[in-house]
């Protein structure tokens, strides 16, 4: 099954620095890479999501770049405010096989101020 | 648009009881919904696939006869923690799959239900 790796773990910037985290996943044929915040005791939220035939997308201060060759894929978040600190998922789908999602592991940003 | 509520949001129980938690597509149809588990610090893990009146499909380990999963209509699915033991003791978060897209349907999650087992 799909594997996917994420790192930091544990991320900690200045306020109005830049955050990048980074996923590896396993499984080629997967086609749909969504991101999500969540905050402590909270539900995930999507905040952007790229497909395979995309290498670039961006959202404000989001950005995620996806590079299919080596399979992986990255976050980019710039002028980090405090209310961007939270966990930040990455995740992978093949969309049409069952469309279930596989998780990274997580990256817990801490934006100081 | 879009939501998903479930309930209880928090419940503790007692070692060896049951538990069972709802969760709700309010203002759209879910033919499929996923139930998943989050440890402290940890990822979301799937547990299984809910679809609409018919068995549910459980990920590698998870025991289909302690969580039991029951999708009787297109806005509701429950799941049961049958015996619940200290280790079952997680954030619960199910999510349900808005059909109809061409490329992807996308999930929406509930707000989560933090079950501690005494």
């Amino acid at each position: 099954g799909e594997n996917v790796e994420q790192h930091p773990s544990t991320l900690s910037v200045q306020e109005g620095d830049s955050a990048v985290i980074k996923c590896t996943y396993s499984d080629s044929a997967s086609n749909y890479f969504p991101w999500y915040k969540q905050e402590l005791g909270k539900r995930p939220q999507l905040i952007i999501d790229i497909r395979s035939n995309v290498g670039e997308k961006k959202d404000q201060r989001i950005a995620v770049t996806l590079n299919k060759t080596a399979k992986h894929f990255s976050l980019h978040i710039t002028e980090t405010q405090p209310e961007d600190s939270a966990v930040y998922f990455c995740a992978s789908i093949l969309t049409g096989g069952g469309n279930k999602l596989t998780f990274g592991t997580g990256t817990q940003l801490k934006v100081e101020l | 648009g879009a939501v998903v509520s479930q309930h209880p949001s928090r419940v503790i129980c007692k070692s060896g009881t049951s538990v069972k938690i709802e969760c709700r597509s309010l203002d759209f149809q879910a033919t499929t919904m996923f139930w998943y588990r989050q440890f402290p610090k940890q990822s979301l893990m799937l547990m299984a696939t809910s679809n609409e009146g018919s068995k549910a499909t459980y990920e590698q380990g998870v025991e289909k006869d302690k969580f039991l999963i029951n999708h009787a209509s297109l806005t509701l699915s429950t799941l049961t923690v049958t015996s619940a033991h200290p280790e079952d003791s997680s954030f619960y978060i199910c999510s349900a799959e808005v059909g109809g897209r061409s490329f992807y349907n996308e999930q929406f999650f509930g707000p989560g239900t933090r079950l501690t087992v005494l």
